[in-house]
């Protein structure tokens, strides 16, 4: 099973509304990640995790709050977003943060503020 | 700094014909070199990956991809594209950024249009 699942598929939210994304993984990967992409452009990394905690933060405003409840799942808790924040949230894990491991992304959610 | 750059930020090719997707990277060490793909609205999925060896390497879905140190390149190519090849693809390498790991920098992406 290589497969990284992400819920919702389609979120909307008011820049009041408190929500969360959720990820999963089966593969027994240690690093977890998540990145924003927005249309036309690359993926740009926001988090990772690394053996259930936070490695990495990229200057990520404090209306993403991540969390990594355990090894396999991974979420990302919104509040009081801006319409800027718009985007399509991947989630990614890989065997570890390590070297030369490939990443294995999710299908994302799309996100729209309103 | 690590960086990767695809020039082209569209490419339209006619179903059957064969196609090459531009990358060169930037970075000092050893690359790890992926290729990803994604189709609209959806995550990207892997293509192929490069760490060390043969440098023509066998992808999914019909693609290989051929490192060339001395032109610091890993274009994508496939001999026959098919309608469904239609994608934006990614160009990314594995940077040593962190103390303790790889960060994937991507390139800014490639927009592969087929015509029938």
């Amino acid at each position: 099973d290589t497969e990284v699942t992400q819920t919702p598929k389609h979120l909307v939210m008011g820049m009041t509304n408190k929500k969360s994304l959720k990820c999963e993984q089966h593969m027994g990967h240690r690093a977890m990640y998540w990145y924003k992409q927005k249309a036309k452009k690359p993926p740009e990394l926001m988090f990772v995790y690394s053996y259930e905690k936070l490695s990495i933060n990229e200057s990520v405003p404090s209306r993403f709050s991540p969390e990594c409840p355990n090894s396999s799942l991974l979420n990302l808790h919104l509040h009081a977003l801006q319409p800027e924040d718009s985007a399509l949230y991947l989630c990614a894990s890989s065997q570890d943060l390590k070297d030369a491991y490939e990443q294995y992304f999710g299908p994302g959610t799309r996100l729209t503020v309103t | 700094a690590q960086s990767v750059t695809q020039p082209d930020i569209h490419i339209t090719v006619s179903e059957g014909a064969s196609l090459e997707l531009r990358c060169n990277y930037s970075y000092g060490a050893t690359p790890y070199l992926f290729w990803y793909v994604q189709s609209p609205g959806q995550g990207l999925q892997l293509l192929l990956k490069y760490f060390s060896g043969d440098t023509l390497v066998q992808g999914i879905k019909g693609f290989e991809a051929e490192f060339k140190r001395s032109q610091s390149s890993f274009n994508l190519r496939k001999p026959s594209v098919h309608w469904s090849d239609a994608a934006e693809y990614f160009c990314a390498v594995g940077a040593r950024v962190w103390e303790y790991g790889n960060k994937l920098v991507f390139g800014a992406g490639t927009i592969l249009r087929v015509k029938s």
